[in-house]
């Protein structure tokens, strides 16, 4: 089945202590993305990914980084996370051009910091 | 810098209502449009797309959209609402940079 997976699905951690989300997708995408819910401003992208080793900021990527050493999975670290970081994360992929770029997501990852 | 603006936060319609929803889209570059859907406690799925040809694009469960370039707008229309399409709804640009409107929670009432 084609699916973006994400895990963990829920998270509580405290101020100051790394945490990674990680995004695995099987469909060959060359893109993927990372976007934050928050309610009232929609989906916001934190970093965008146009292949291996290639990534680049979205509109709100202070306090986090990603990587992309493998085309299927695209992590989301968070070095010292902070309160304003709590929110609802997706993970996204889809192909690229014109024409494409329509992004299947992930299940979510619900991250609260205390 | 990129930009949508979805016009309405929260709609509410009876069964059967038409439905339109409203975005405008600030991009340089070919659009590439989307409309989501977010069903309570789901993740985002597409419902429609336009990036060339033909400006009225048809969806999934009877919704279409219509693009207007004079306008920058990507309307979401559907002739007659269920109950099931009680969801949050979000516009979308994408080349890249993605950028979605802050989205509109719609509430259908049986």
């Amino acid at each position: 089945e084609a699916q973006v997976t994400q895990n963990p699905r829920y998270l509580i951690t405290v101020t100051g202590k790394k945490l990674t989300v990680t995004c695995s997708q099987n469909m060959n995408h060359e893109y993927m993305s990372w976007y934050r819910q928050d309610p009232g401003l929609g989906l916001r992208q934190i970093y965008y990914s146009m292949n291996v080793e290639a990534t680049d900021k979205g509109d709100v990527p202070e306090g986090y980084k990603v990587s992309r050493k493998e085309k299927r999975n695209f992590p989301l670290i968070l070095e010292s996370p902070s309160p304003n970081q709590t929110s609802l994360y997706f993970c996204a992929s889809s192909l690229l051009g014109t024409g494409n770029y329509e992004q299947y997501f992930g299940p979510g990852t619900r991250l609260t910091v205390t | 810098a990129q930009s949508v603006s979805q016009h309405n936060h929260h709609v509410i319609l009876s069964e059967a209502a038409s439905l339109e929803l409203g975005c405008n889209y600030s991009y340089g570059g070919t659009v590439n449009l989307f409309w989501y859907v977010q069903y309570p406690g789901q993740h985002l799925q597409l419902l429609l797309k336009y990036f060339s040809g033909d400006p009225l694009v048809k969806g999934i469960k009877g919704f279409e959209a219509e693009f207007i370039k004079s306008k920058f707008s990507f309307n979401l229309r559907k002739p007659s609402v269920q109950w099931s399409d009680t969801a949050e709804y979000f516009c979308a640009v994408n080349a890249g940079k993605s950028t979605f409107g802050d989205g509109t929670t719609l509430t259908v009432k049986p």
